[in-house]
């Protein structure tokens, strides 16, 4: 099955930096690789994904890059404010009908 | 409804007591995921619900826990003589169950045994 990988578990960035977060996956059938953010006492909410077809997707201050050939997808956050910090989670879907394996997660602390 | 309702938001329970989550999933989502989440710690799969197919229950941890769904809507997971060990957040998805779209979670059940 499935096995994602995610670097680094804990993240401390000064606010306005930039903050990039790695995930790596085994089975090179996955085409479909979404990110999480859960903060305190709530679930998880899907904040970007991306699809096999394409390498590169932003939405606003979010973007996330993927490298099928490496099997490796990176999510990056630019301009860092406090409202970012939480914890962070990439997965990823196989082709067949699995469902989403998850990485472990990165706690995000932006220092003020 | 507009999003992934589960209930209690918390509990707590003495050992050996049993215990029902409950999850009511998006209007029209086929699938229906749960996880548990300790303090700190990443999601572990549960269990997994599509349709009216038979569920994946390699996720559940001891036969103590099981979980049914109902009218392919709402889900209780049920555990049974709680130990002190089963102390996390209970969190259920849904999905449409098309492959390649992402799940929606509710808020999770904060489940403590003492």
């Amino acid at each position: 099955g499935e096995n994602v990988e995610q670097h680094p578990s804990t993240l401390s960035v000064q606010e306005g930096d930039s903050a990039v977060i790695k995930c790596t996956y085994s089975d090179s059938a996955s085409n479909y690789f979404p990110w999480y953010k859960q903060e305190l006492g709530k679930g998880p909410q899907l904040i970007i994904d991306i699809r096999s077809n394409v390498g590169e997707k932003k939405d606003q201050r979010i973007a996330v890059t993927l490298n099928k050939t490496a099997k490796h997808f990176s999510l990056h956050i630019t301009e860092t404010q406090p409202e970012d910090s939480a914890v962070y989670f990439c997965a990823a879907m196989g082709g067949g009908a699995d469902g989403l394996t998850f990485g472990k997660g990165t706690h995000l602390i932006i220092q003020p | 409804g507009a999003g992934v309702s589960q209930s209690p938001s918390n509990k707590v329970t003495e050992k050996g007591k049993d215990v029902e989550l409950r999850c009511d999933p998006i209007s029209g989502h086929t699938a229906l995921y749960w996880y548990r989440q300790s303090l700190g710690q990443g999601l572990e799969f549960l269990i997994y619900f599509q349709g009216n197919s038979a569920p994946d229950k390699s996720g559940l941890p001891s036969d103590r826990f099981s979980a049914e769904r109902t009218g392919g809507s709402v889900s209780t997971l049920t555990i049974q003589r709680t130990q002190q060990e089963d102390s996390a957040v209970y969190l259920c998805a849904s999905s449409s169950g098309r492959i390649n779209y992402g799940y929606t979670f509710g808020s999770g059940t904060r489940l403590t045994v003492v």
